[in-house]
């Protein structure tokens, strides 16, 4: 079964502190994403990546930084915690555009509160 | 002006109702269009998937699309409790980059 799995379901941060957000993937996808998801806005890219130590800006890629040194492991990072970071934050991996209809396998999401 | 249009609402029907969500686009190069349902707490799943024009139907769901409108919209019949979920449209040109609607919440009452 496919899965994808966010380390922390539920995080509380200061602000200025440094959050690491994990995602791992079991499906061999190359394609991996961070999505932000906010009531009445919907669902945002952050960051994305095809490949390992690949990466590309999304629609909102200020405050983040991403970082994918294995195929199945892609990093959510925010350098310095701000109040208008606390979101719910999903991970997604997909195949490639090749074999790819768009489907996104998503994970459970972290919601982070920043303080 | 957002790429992709849906009404958040709430919206709330008795069980067994027939249930409309719809969505609005301005690109006409978007092709591949998708529906996707979060349960409370949970990630989006793919529940429908349409390529292009027309209809596609599955179970209790059905999927239209009409490019000359940009308009897409996701029917459910004999709509059950287990259906509450939020709804999320989706689509994009066939590169990866898939844009979203704002997710509509959907409450069946028994």
């Amino acid at each position: 079964d496919v899965k994808v799995t966010q380390s922390s379901r539920y995080l509380v941060k200061r602000t200025g502190e440094k959050v690491f957000l994990e995602c791992v993937q079991d499906m061999d996808h190359e394609n991996m994403f961070w999505y932000r998801q906010d009531p009445g806005l919907g669902l945002r890219l952050i960051y994305f990546s095809y490949d390992v130590k690949m990466k590309e800006k999304g629609d909102i890629p200020e405050g983040y930084s991403v970082s994918r040194e294995k195929k199945e492991r892609f990093s959510l990072i925010l350098e310095s915690a701000s109040t208008n970071q606390t979101s719910m934050y999903l991970c997604a991996s997909s195949l490639p555009d090749r074999s790819n209809t768009g489907e996104l396998f998503f994970g459970e999401g972290s919601r982070l509160t920043v303080l | 002006q957002k790429e992709v249009e849906q009404d958040p609402g709430p919206l709330s029907v008795p069980e067994g109702a027939i249930v409309s969500l719809n969505c609005t686009y301005s690109n006409s190069a978007f092709q591949y269009f998708m529906w996707y349902r979060q349960y409370s707490r949970k990630g989006p799943e793919l529940l429908m998937y349409t390529y292009s024009s027309g209809n596609k139907e599955d179970g209790r769901f059905t999927a239209q699309v009409d490019k000359s409108s940009k308009y897409i919209s996701l029917f459910i019949r004999d709509s059950q409790p287990s259906d509450s979920a939020t709804y999320l449209c989706a689509m994009t040109k066939g590169a990866q980059k898939l844009v979203f609607g704002q997710g509509t919440r959907l409450t069946i009452n028994p």
